[in-house]
């Protein structure tokens, strides 16, 4: 069984519409969690960082961790179809920082 | 944007050559990574270096070597390439042992 689990999709919603992507995880250590986007023929970028448990915002989109369930999100509010993309979550534990990651899940965004 | 350089961005060669894949960044990281990504798969960490003449092996296992003799290059090298060496290849570096990863946008290499 992988580390990390993520559903690949693709999933695909109109403009406008609120994402929700998802990924589960059976470490525990795991405190480091991040979420990249990878546009097609590019390297992935980061997208949000966060530490531990809790809520963080950054414009359209908000990643959750929920340690309790070993499950993260990454919502993205009125959806555009730049975002278009496969987004990766990755995480690591404090002991080791090695990332370790999703297989990504494919989104795509209609007009 | 990301300052970090990977070439060439795709290449197919025959069974049995030698290639070198090269990546730079001018950011000034001491720690660079090179990772294999394969359709619908994981990124995978075969080699990483914290700095100048540091090199380590990742979790995958691999055939390649690298080599950072400068900050800013660290080039991988598979001495004699079969197609099952056929994969994305990413470079990345980073400023802090957890924290942003910054990717090239990879090298592309198909061997047949």
């Amino acid at each position: 069984q992988k580390e990390v689990e993520q559903d690949p999709g693709p999933l695909s919603v109109p403009e406008g519409a609120i994402v929700s992507l998802n990924c589960t995880y059976s470490n525990s250590a795991f405190q480091y969690f991040m979420w990249y986007r990878q546009y097609s023929r590019k390297g992935p970028e980061l997208l949000m960082y966060t530490y531990s448990s809790g809520n963080k915002e950054d414009g359209r989109f908000t990643a959750q961790v929920d340690k309790s369930s070993k499950y993260i999100s990454l919502f993205i509010r009125d959806s555009q179809p730049s975002d278009s993309a496969t987004y990766l979550c990755a995480m690591s534990a404090e002991s080791n920082y090695q990332l370790i990651w999703g297989a990504g899940t494919k989104l795509i965004i209609k007009p | 944007e990301a300052d970090i350089y990977q070439t060439p961005r795709y290449l197919v060669i025959g069974t049995g050559k030698k290639i070198t894949l090269e990546c730079s960044q001018t950011m000034g990281h001491d720690k660079m990574y090179w990772y294999q990504q394969d359709p619908g798969m994981e990124l995978h960490l075969i080699h990483y270096s914290y700095g100048v003449n540091s090199t380590e092996k990742g979790d995958l296992s691999s055939e390649s070597t690298v080599s950072r003799i400068r900050t800013e290059h660290f080039p991988l090298t598979l001495e004699s390439a079969r197609p099952s060496h056929t994969s994305q290849y990413l470079c990345a570096s980073s400023e802090q042992d957890v924290g942003e990863l910054f990717f090239g946008e990879g090298s592309r290499l198909t061997v047949l």
